[in-house]
């Protein structure tokens, strides 16, 4: 499985918005609405963000959301936050041939 | 409190065999499918594994087929990973993580994360 692609570094001020995108392929983004994003500060463990594309989990703000178009999914966080900075990860399943899932490279978000 | 924490990293010469442990509390352990994670030093994430929660099924990476086993006993609440043929590039952190799925097949996302362990593949 090839990891998906993100761009290394993203970053805006206070208040704005940022988007980062994450870039698979037919057979793992594209096929399927199985992608989730995962924030992970340094140190820590990962915390799941979005899953199923679009869907928040409990206790995530609704600044954080998420879509998919084409081979193509986006994390965009609006309202920007200092505790906003941070790396984040999509995931995409992976198929059922393969099995499992594949992740993206990793974002690093910095707030300015 | 909901919480995973594993156990069992260290290092390890390259050809060797470490296992890890997950102790899940908090939730119904037998109930959920679990995976295995890993990410080495500056890296970023790697699925590794998964098992289904009556560990009848099970899933792997190319990278780890045929050299890891997933495992779990849901009498103890432990989720484990038998690690054989340790490679160099197997240095890592590994975290273990609940995947919500109740029903055989994972949904493939991850709702609660352990701290992870070192695992060190070095001579």
């Amino acid at each position: 499985q090839s990891a998906l692609t993100q761009p290394r570094s993203v970053s805006g001020s206070p208040g704005q918005s940022v988007t980062i995108s994450c870039t698979g392929t037919s057979s793992d983004v594209g096929g399927y609405n199985y992608v989730s994003w995962y924030q992970q500060h340094p140190g820590k463990a990962p915390k799941l963000m979005i899953y199923d594309v679009s869907k928040r989990p409990s206790g995530v703000p609704d600044r954080f959301s998420g879509s998919k178009s084409g081979n193509t999914a986006s994390l965009t966080i609006s309202g920007l936050q200092a505790e906003d900075e941070a790396d984040y990860y999509c995931c995409s399943y992976a198929g059922s041939y393969t099995l499992g899932v594949v992740f993206g490279g990793g974002t690093k978000l910095t707030v300015l | 409190e909901v919480q995973l924490l594993e156990s069992g990293g260290g290092l390890v010469q390259p050809g060797g065999s470490l296992r890890l442990s997950c102790a899940a509390s908090g939730f119904t352990f037998s109930s959920y499918a679990m995976s295995w994670v890993r990410q080495a030093p500056g890296k970023g994430l790697e699925w590794v594994s998964a098992i289904s929660g009556s560990g009848g099924s099970t899933y792997y990476a190319d990278s780890v087929k045929g050299r890891f086993t997933i495992s779990r006993d849901n009498s103890k609440n432990t989720l484990y990973l038998q690690m054989n043929s340790l490679r160099a590039e197997d240095t890592a952190v590994y975290y273990c993580a609940k995947d919500p799925s109740t029903v055989t097949i994972p949904y493939w996302y991850f709702d609660l994360w352990g701290r992870g362990t070192l695992v060190t593949v070095s001579s």
